[in-house]
C-alpha cells in the first residue's frame, strides 16, 4: 500500500507570512496532484507535477517535486485569508488506477 | 455545467439501515469514484469505475456497494448502516480513463452522513 504523508496537519499564521507544506511517501508516484478544498466543497485541484524536479507556479504558490518522485512541497508567499482552506496532496495513479491521498494540512491565514 | 452533483447534502440514519447516496455527472467522464474523508485521513477510496457497467473495489470497500448502469449515474449503497460509517463521502469524476494521470478529479460537494 502507497501511503502519503504531509505535514504540518495544522498551521495558523498571520497574513504576509510564507510557509511551506511537505508531502512524503517511501513509494515512487508516477505524478503528484495538489488540491485545496473549502468547508463544504469537495476539493479543487491546483497544480499537477510529473517529471522529478518539476517546479510550478500558481501566482504566489509554488509547487516542486522531489528528484526522486516520492515527495513533494507546497510554498506559499505572502498568504493571505484567501488561502485559508485544505490542502491535500494525491499520488498515482497506481496500477490500480487509483489515486493515493495524504491526510492534508489544514491552514487558517489570520487577517 | 452542473459538474458532479450529489444528493442528499445531510443524512442521519440508525444503525441497520440501508440508503443511497446519488451521484451524477454531465461531463461525459468514463472514470467516476466514491471517496469517504475522516478527519486527519485524508480521502479514502471506496468503489470505483471506468465506465458503464464495470465496477471495481477501492481501499475501504466493505459495507458498500455500487453500480454503473449509465455513464453519468453511479450510486453508493449502505448495505446496514454502522456507525464507523460516519463520514463525509465525496463523488468524483475524471477523463480519460487509464492513465489520464494529467487530469483532475472532479468532486461533488459531498454528502455528510451520521450513523447513530
Amino acid at each position: 500500500t502507497q501511503l502519503l504523508e504531509q505535514s504540518p496537519q495544522f498551521l495558523s499564521i498571520q497574513e504576509g507570512e510564507n510557509l511551506t507544506v511537505y508531502c512524503n511517501s517511501s513509494s515512487v508516484f508516477s505524478s503528484l496532484q495538489w488540491y485545496r478544498q473549502e468547508p463544504g466543497e469537495g476539493p479543487v485541484l491546483l497544480v499537477t507535477v510529473v517529471t522529478g524536479g518539476e517546479v510550478k507556479k500558481l501566482k504566489r504558490l509554488t509547487f516542486q517535486f522531489g528528484d526522486a518522485r516520492k515527495d513533494s512541497s507546497l510554498h506559499i508567499t505572502a498568504a493571505q485569508p484567501g488561502d485559508t482552506g485544505l490542502y491535500l496532496c494525491a499520488g498515482g495513479p497506481n496500477a490500480g488506477n487509483m489515486l493515493t491521498f495524504g491526510g492534508g494540512t489544514r491552514l487558517m491565514v489570520k487577517p | 455545467n452542473a459538474g458532479v452533483t450529489q444528493t442528499p447534502k445531510f443524512q442521519v440514519l440508525k444503525t441497520g439501515q440501508s440508503m443511497t447516496l446519488q451521484c451524477a455527472q454531465d461531463m461525459n467522464h468514463e472514470y467516476m469514484s466514491w471517496y469517504r474523508q475522516d478527519p486527519g485521513m485524508g480521502l479514502r477510496l471506496i468503489h470505483y469505475s471506468v465506465g458503464a457497467g464495470i465496477t471495481d473495489q477501492g481501499e475501504v470497500p466493505n459495507g458498500y456497494n455500487v453500480s454503473r448502469s449509465t455513464t453519468e449515474d453511479f450510486p453508493l449503497r449502505l448495505l446496514s448502516a454502522a456507525p464507523s460509517q460516519t463520514s463525509v463521502y465525496f463523488c468524483a469524476s475524471r477523463s480519460p480513463t487509464g492513465w489520464g494521470y494529467n487530469s483532475p478529479l472532479h468532486f461533488g460537494n459531498g454528502t455528510r452522513l451520521t450513523v447513530t
